[in-house]
């Protein structure tokens, strides 16, 4: 069974204070691990697609890596609005694999 | 361009009523998804289709029926509603693009149903 731990649940930071997003997996042959952003109230917003180890994707102040067992969500100098639950999910080789979800990291930056 | 909707934005349903949600993408996605969201827990697939007149079983189908009747829409129904349905429920779509690894999926905004 496919699955995504996301750690940690919540992360505080102060404006301009860099951090990262865990999310670790187990899944029968990756085909796609996915990061979104997900606003109160809103649905989730696609950020990133990564396919092999090694593969490192960006986006303003976002960056996504991947090894064998998970992904890191690097965020560089932080602002408020970069504020929102970050959710991983990832896809498993074969037809019509589904995505399975992490529960999701809650960010919230201060000014 | 107005990507994947969702109707109604709010539901407030009493037990033991019906009522179906109705998804719709204007990006001539192949596939579509419903998915529930609870506190404390990741998205989890009720019901999926992968094109038109074809719908299957996710992770979490009982209690909800789904149809695909047109390419655009994806309609989840809920015949008999149980307090246990109480949640958020997002659509989305993608487009399987042949020989790419992987796919993103597009999100609907969500509606927010309480069952009382």
């Amino acid at each position: 069974e496919d699955q995504v731990t996301q750690s940690p649940e919540a992360l505080r930071l102060q404006e301009g204070e860099s951090s990262s997003l865990n999310c670790s997996y187990t899944v029968s042959g990756l085909r796609g691990l996915f990061w979104y952003r997900q606003d109160p109230g809103k649905g989730p917003e696609f950020l990133f697609t990564l396919y092999s180890a090694g593969e490192e994707k960006e986006k303003e102040r976002l960056k996504a890596t991947l090894t064998k067992k998970e992904s890191f969500l690097h965020i560089t100098a932080p602002k408020p609005e970069d504020s929102a639950t970050y959710l991983c999910a990832v896809q498993a080789s074969g037809a019509n694999s589904k995505l399975t979800f992490g529960k999701g990291i809650t960010l919230s930056v201060r000014p | 361009n107005a990507g994947v909707t969702q109707t109604p934005k709010f539901r407030v349903l009493k037990t033991g009523q019906s009522m179906t949600l109705l998804c719709a993408q204007d990006m001539n996605h192949e596939y579509m998804y419903w998915y529930r969201q609870d506190p404390g827990m990741g998205l989890r697939l009720i019901h999926y289709s992968v094109g038109e007149g074809t719908t299957a079983k996710g992770e979490v189908p009982d209690g909800y029926n789904v149809s695909r009747l047109k390419k655009q829409n994806f309609l989840l129904g809920l015949e008999s509603a149980a307090p246990s349905q109480t949640s958020v429920y997002f659509c989305a779509s993608k487009d399987p693009i042949p020989g790419l690894a992987g796919e993103e999926q597009y999100f609907g905004p969500g509606t927010r149903l309480t069952v009382t």
